[in-house]
């Protein structure tokens, strides 16, 4: 399977402060990058899907101005939370695809806990 | 619109014991790909198994298996001989074409837990 590297892992955070997520697939070029959210024992949630180069299509309830995707290349793209709440506490976990691919490949994912 | 269903919340199976794990779906798209996920408390998505929608036969990995039933729209996943560290929280998914995308949706989740 392909290698994703997403960091970081895990983030503590204050109220109001912003933090940056990273996932960078790094032996294949991904065209199309997904950003799931996952609250515990919940399902994965689709937060916005992304195509390099292009603006990021966000799912109904995602704030675009809250969750700011960028994907400037094919094996770069990053989530800022910007100015975190309680509530924006979770799981983060970034897919990157090409195409017809027959597996998805996912991130570690970012553990955030917002204080 | 596209639909997972996992009526499993959880299962419970003992070592060694062979389980299935149910999951249903729902499109209009002929086209589609059925995957099959592992999580363990880690929280990292492992592949374990894929099946396309124009695929004759079952699809096999190891002691994975998927029982793609395609009129009955189900695609449940068979563990044989299962182990301790099988242990986890179990997605099927399932991907079609919207527009120039292959969205990804996902089922709730089963939650296995294999005991000695």
């Amino acid at each position: 399977g392909a290698v994703v590297s997403q960091h970081p892992s895990w983030v503590i955070c204050k109220s109001g402060t912003s933090v940056k997520i990273e996932c960078r697939s790094l032996d294949f070029q991904a065209t199309t990058m997904f950003w799931y959210r996952q609250f515990p024992k919940q399902s994965l949630m689709l937060m916005a899907t992304s195509n390099e180069g292009s603006k990021a299509t966000y799912e109904q309830g995602v704030e675009k101005d809250k969750f700011l995707i960028n994907h400037a290349s094919l094996t770069l793209s990053t989530l800022t939370v910007t100015s975190a709440h309680p509530e924006d506490s979770s799981f983060y976990i970034c897919s990157p695809s090409r195409v017809m691919n027959t597996e998805a490949f996912f991130g570690q994912g970012t553990r955030l806990t917002v204080v | 619109a596209q639909k997972i269903t996992q009526t499993q919340p959880g299962m419970f199976v003992q070592e060694k014991e062979a389980v299935t794990l149910d999951c249903t779906y729902d499109t209009s798209d002929p086209s589609y790909g059925l995957f099959w996920y592992k999580q363990p408390s880690s929280g990292e998505m492992i592949f374990l198994i894929y099946q396309g929608s124009y695929d004759q036969q079952n699809a096999t990995e190891g002691r994975y298996s998927l029982n793609f039933q395609k009129a009955r729209k189900s695609a449940n996943l068979v563990i044989s001989a299962s182990q301790l560290g099988d242990s986890a929280m179990y997605f099927c998914a399932m991907r079609v074409r919207q527009g120039g995308s292959y969205i990804p949706t996902f089922g709730r989740g089963t939650s296995l837990i294999v005991h000695p």
